[in-house]
């Protein structure tokens, strides 16, 4: 079945550098992709997504790249924060499901 | 606004209990999920509504039983759960139709003992 890996599962970055996080795909038919950030005892907060008309979006100090011919996607934090600490998930989806498939989770530590 | 919103944040039954979940959204969303989310893990999606219609069950057992009373309200039916039931279970909503974001209320912790 379809499924979405999901690299590293732990990054530690220090305070204000630049944090990735990778995603790889299966469904060559996927054509939505969100990224999720939770936080400890909370649900998971949309941040970003993308769609596959388009290779790469910004949000402020967010942005998520697409790369339909490898079938990858990345986030990448820049000027990172102490609030940015989190588990952050990435998910694909084609735009006919309602289901996500969703990637296993990377925990995202900044260090002081 | 983007909110939806869960009752109880927490809950503790017995595996003879009768219990139920509440999520709620005001923003005219037609799709709305329940998932379960177990420690460390990405949520698993259990149901789907989409126009106040179940759409999706993902071969959930039948001690959870979902209800969408009208647009705006869905609630999640317990009984007779088992201890590996315990998990945070997480409401989500978006637009009508498949392909749309799905925004995520705080969850309901429960521990079934």
């Amino acid at each position: 079945g379809e499924n979405v890996e999901q690299h590293p599962s732990t990054l530690s970055v220090q305070e204000g550098d630049s944090a990735v996080i990778k995603c790889t795909y299966s469904d060559s038919a996927s054509n939505y992709f969100p990224w999720y950030k939770q936080e400890l005892g909370k649900g998971p907060q949309l941040i970003i997504d993308i769609r596959s008309n388009v290779g790469e979006k910004k949000d402020q100090r967010i942005a998520v790249t697409l790369n339909k011919t490898a079938k990858h996607f990345s986030l990448h934090i820049t000027e990172t924060q102490p609030e940015d600490s989190a588990v952050y998930f990435c998910a694909a989806s084609r735009d006919s499901n309602y289901q996500l498939i969703w990637g296993a989770g990377t925990k995202l530590i900044i260090k002081p | 606004d983007t909110e939806v919103t869960q009752t109880p944040k927490h809950l503790v039954m017995g595996m003879t209990n009768k219990k139920s979940l509440k999520c709620e959204q005001h923003m005219g969303h037609r799709a709305m999920y329940w998932y379960k989310q177990k420690a460390k893990k990405p949520p698993e999606l259990m149901f789907v509504y989409s126009y106040e219609k179940l759409s999706i069950n993902e071969s959930v057992p039948s001690r959870f039983s979902p209800e969408c009373p009208n647009s705006s309200l869905l609630n999640l039916h317990l009984h007779a759960l088992q201890p590996e039931d315990s998990a945070l279970y997480l409401c989500a909503s978006s637009q009508g139709e498949p392909g749309y974001e799905q925004y995520f209320g705080p969850g309901t912790r429960l521990t079934v003992t």
